[in-house]
């Protein structure tokens, strides 16, 4: 089974802070992505990349930043965090651009920024 | 603009069937996900259709119709741990993952 793994659940940061969330899937998928999942919205698409040192911006990539060093690490960086940036930040991974080829998740991360 | 419809919450009861739908907007088609989240847990992969009709996989089955923009979820007999949000994706024409915003399924004894 694929198993992506985010290295926080829960995390508390103050505003202006540089907050890094880590993501590792153990799979050799090569595509990565980071969400963020908000009530009543559909999941958006913050970055991906489809290969090492590789990044595309999604939706909504304003506030974010990501590295991906190794293959099977990719990293979110919110530069200097704000209130609105309060979510849950989910990771996934895939195997190839085959479009038939689903996603799989980490359990997320529930971020909070006071 | 892309859209993806889902009911925001449906309740039904422990050994029935439901079908949860999900219309979709979208420039372009490349295929439709389900996926089951669990609160507090990852979603997880359920199916995919990219060709018109039903796919079955034991309890859960999966419809889609193209030139209506229209997919459903079928469920059958109902176990109260398919308590569960259910996300429907869609693939445009770019191949990026168009998400609803999820169907929350409370089973009832």
């Amino acid at each position: 089974d694929v198993k992506v793994t985010q290295s926080s659940r829960y995390l508390v940061k103050r505003t202006g802070e540089k907050v890094f969330l880590e993501c590792v899937q153990d799979m050799d998928h090569e595509n990565m992505f980071w969400y963020r999942q908000d009530p009543g919205l559909g999941l958006r698409l913050i970055y991906f990349s489809y290969d090492v040192k590789m990044k595309e911006k999604g939706d909504i990539p304003e506030g974010y930043s990501v590295s991906r060093e190794k293959k099977e690490r990719f990293s979110l960086i919110l530069e200097s965090a704000s209130t609105n940036q309060t979510s849950m930040y989910l990771c996934a991974s895939s195997f190839s651009r085959e479009v038939s080829q689903p996603q799989h998740f980490g359990d997320g991360t529930r971020l909070s920024i006071l | 603009g892309q859209n993806i419809d889902q009911p925001t919450e449906m309740t039904a009861t422990e050994g029935a069937i439901v079908q949860i739908n999900c219309t979709y907007q979208t420039s372009g088609f490349n295929g439709l996900f389900w996926y089951q989240q669990h609160a507090g847990e990852a979603p997880t992969f359920l199916s995919y259709n990219v060709l018109d009709g039903l796919e079955e996989k034991g309890r859960f089955s999966s419809f889609l119709s193209r030139s209506k923009g229209y997919s459903y979820l079928l469920l059958k007999e109902l176990q109260m741990k398919d308590s569960a949000s259910y996300l429907c994706a869609v693939i445009d024409s770019n191949y990026q993952l168009i998400w609803g915003a999820g169907t929350k399924l409370i089973i009832k004894p």
